[in-house]
């Protein structure tokens, strides 16, 4: 069966330090892979989405990037991190005409 | 790009049916998906709707309409569990792409 690893669970950074989350997933190849960020009492953002390895498309202009060194991996990073850019992140996947899967997410706080 | 629509708060009694509606208009429609979010947990899936028609699925069904990008989610009798957001998102793109909504939060009262 398919699963997906997303950590750290919460995170608690300063303004201008660096940022990376990870994503894995199990049991599947070549997988579509998103990243999601919401803020608080919000939807969902989506901030990246790869269909393959090497393959980023951006949907907002930020101050986070993604990649995609292995096929199933997927990565956010920043920087230097902004005040706002707390919230909530959650990392998916879905084989194509079907649901995506979400991982647990990641809880980042800027102070 | 994509703009979906869903009202923000819903409230509805115990053991009562809800119908939580979605709009949307976009360009390269593949299916249409509604999750639901638990506070400060992860989506699960609830449906999934690709062409005209109702989906159901126990207490949950899915209604679609490509012609009037139009969706929605009933849910039959309420339990308090189901108080939750609820999130619809379309899939662009060959699934490439997919969008979500900004939720419609659920209350259900006894």
């Amino acid at each position: 069966s398919q699963t997906i690893h997303q950590w750290p669970a919460t995170l608690v950074q300063p303004v201008g330090s660096p940022l990376s989350l990870e994503c894995t997933v199990e049991g599947t190849s070549n997988p579509n892979l998103y990243w999601y960020r919401q803020a608080a009492g919000r939807g969902l953002q989506l901030l990246f989405y790869s269909v393959g390895i090497g393959q980023i498309s951006s949907e907002v202009p930020q101050n986070l990037s993604a990649s995609r060194p292995q096929d199933r991996q997927f990565i956010l990073s920043s920087k230097k991190l902004l005040l706002s850019d707390s919230g909530f992140y959650l990392c998916a996947w879905s084989s194509g005409e079907a649901e995506a899967f979400f991982g647990q997410g990641t809880r980042l706080t800027v102070v | 790009g994509q703009n979906i629509d869903q009202p923000t708060e819903m409230t509805a009694t115990e053991g009562a049916i809800v119908q939580i509606n979605c709009t949307y208009q976009t360009s390269g429609f593949n299916g249409l998906f509604w999750y639901q979010q638990h506070a400060g947990e992860a989506p699960t899936f609830l449906s999934y709707n690709v062409l005209d028609g109702l989906e159901e699925k126990g207490r949950f069904s899915s209604f679609l309409s490509r012609s009037k990008g139009y969706s929605y989610l009933l849910l039959k009798e309420l339990q308090m569990k189901d108080s939750a957001s609820y999130l619809c998102a379309v899939a662009v793109g060959g699934y490439q792409k997919v969008t979500f909504g900004t939720g419609t939060k659920l209350q259900v009262i006894p």
